[in-house]
């Protein structure tokens, strides 16, 4: 079975330009979680998805992020236009449930680098 | 409100020497805890994991855990360490009746390992 994976592991872009990320969760996962590791501090939730609702974004930073899951399926999150407080490593995780008993599978993160 | 710290960024230990890799947790509700492990280039994989049941976890790879209400600790424990432990550690907590996304990371603490 595959796992979560995420596109691009890595890319660097220009202040002021855009990039899209992209994770395909676990087959058959309603739920979907995207989190942020900047500069190697914690790891802070972004938002969440229950199939295409966005059940949960209250950890989106401001408007220049936007996550979409048409059809519930794959997850993308875009930023326009990128800061450079905006580098660090995006990662992607999926569950079966929600809920706080939930095991998340991550994905390997896709490291964003703002010049 | 809920927050986790990982008492140490940084542990070291000999091969075939015991493992502690401490966490401090506070939540307004009675909370799950989780143990996360992330390998270099690799997702975060969940060890082990609390959710109300027996205060002592047991995980992967001969991790355990044992949660203690009167200290709000988490330590994560293992007799023996191996090479291939050397990873980074995240400690996560997730309060009781809610989804298991909008968790809180400890700041991760890196393990090393000498031969």
């Amino acid at each position: 079975e595959a796992g979560v994976t995420q596109f691009p592991s890595h890319s660097v872009i220009e202040k002021g330009q855009t990039v899209t990320l992209r994770c395909d969760p676990i087959s058959g996962h309603d739920n979907l979680y995207w989190y942020r590791r900047v500069m190697g501090k914690e790891i802070k939730f972004l938002l969440h998805f229950v199939k295409e609702s966005k059940q949960d974004e209250s950890g989106m930073p401001n408007n220049r992020f936007l996550a979409e899951r048409t059809g519930g399926t794959y997850s993308t999150l875009k930023v326009q236009p990128a800061e450079l407080e905006d580098s660090g490593v995006y990662f992607c995780a999926s569950s079966q449930k929600p809920g706080n008993t939930g095991e998340l599978f991550f994905g390997e993160g896709s490291r964003l680098t703002v010049l | 409100a809920q927050s986790v710290t990982q008492l140490d960024s940084h542990v070291s230990v000999s091969e075939g020497t015991p493992v502690l890799l401490r966490c401090n947790y506070s939540s307004s509700y009675s909370p799950s805890l989780f143990w996360y492990v992330q390998h270099p280039n690799k997702g975060l994989q969940l060890l082990l994991k609390y959710t109300s049941a027996a205060t002592l976890v047991k995980g992967i790879n001969g991790f355990e855990a044992e949660f203690k209400k009167s200290e709000t600790s988490f330590h994560l424990t293992k007799p023996s360490a191996h090479m291939s432990d050397a990873a980074e550690y995240f400690c996560v907590v997730s309060p009781y009746n809610t989804n298991a996304g909008k968790s809180t990371f400890g700041d991760g603490t890196t393990l090393t390992v000498k031969p």
